[in-house]
């Protein structure tokens, strides 16, 4: 069965670097999303891709987040300037179609540390 | 108000007993609905979808949604100790359109054998 899937599994950095979390979304998908869960949270959005853009943001994706499909088959996270709160697991996911009853696959994660 | 609700838990149920769990969401115009399972430091994983009122039955599981009441549940009949999770309640809210989900805290099932 086709995957999301994403690298690395776990990416330590220290405050104030930059990081790429890299994501291969299920090949036929169009919808792209970006979550995070702070240990002990709630899964949390952060951004949807569609079409070579972002069509939704959360509060959270702040001027420090950005997200780019650089090829036909990669979607990436950047996050600039590392804080410690952004220490959390991040989750890429692919939608099949626009339809509201299409469900979100979501890939195995990334951890982050940042120290 | 939070935009999806669940009851944290722990719920505890025997092997072979029927796990309940539920799900309040505040957007009214909610139509799609979906449970995904959550092992500790894994990502969630689609267990069922729903969008119609009523019951909904795949193998154990059976998922039930009243629109009226806003309220979404998830029957486990049949509880393993495999089943022991993090169970996610998720919707689709009527003011997004780009399929995004909002979950729940999610509800912690542990099956004890």
């Amino acid at each position: 069965e086709p995957e999301v899937t994403q690298t690395p599994s776990h990416q330590v950095t220290q405050m104030g670097q930059e990081v790429i979390l890299r994501c291969v979304p299920i090949s036929n998908h169009l919808y792209f999303y970006w979550y995070r869960q702070i240990l002990g949270q709630k899964v949390e959005f952060l951004v949807s891709f569609y079409n070579n853009e972002i069509s939704e943001k959360s509060e959270i994706f702040d001027d420090q987040f950005s997200v780019e499909r650089p090829d036909g088959s990669n979607f990436t996270l950047k996050i600039r300037s590392t804080k410690l709160e952004d220490s959390a697991m991040y989750f890429c996911a692919s939608r099949a179609t626009g339809f509201r009853n299409s469900p979100l696959h979501f890939g195995n994660g990334t951890r982050l540390t940042v120290t | 108000q939070k935009e999806v609700e669940q009851n944290s838990g722990p719920l505890s149920v025997p092997e072979g007993a029927i796990a309940s769990l539920n799900c309040t969401y505040s957007d009214r115009g909610s139509q799609s609905f979906f449970w995904y399972r959550q092992y500790s430091g894994k990502s969630p994983e689609l267990i069922m979808s729903i969008y119609s009122n009523g019951d909904k039955e795949d193998g154990r599981f059976t998922a039930q949604l009243n629109k009226a009441s806003q309220y979404v549940s998830l029957l486990i009949r049949d509880s393993q100790p495999s089943d022991s999770a993090t169970y996610l309640c998720a919707v689709n809210p009527i003011s997004s359109n780009t399929g995004k989900l909002i979950f729940g805290q999610g509800t912690t099932l542990q099956v004890k054998p």
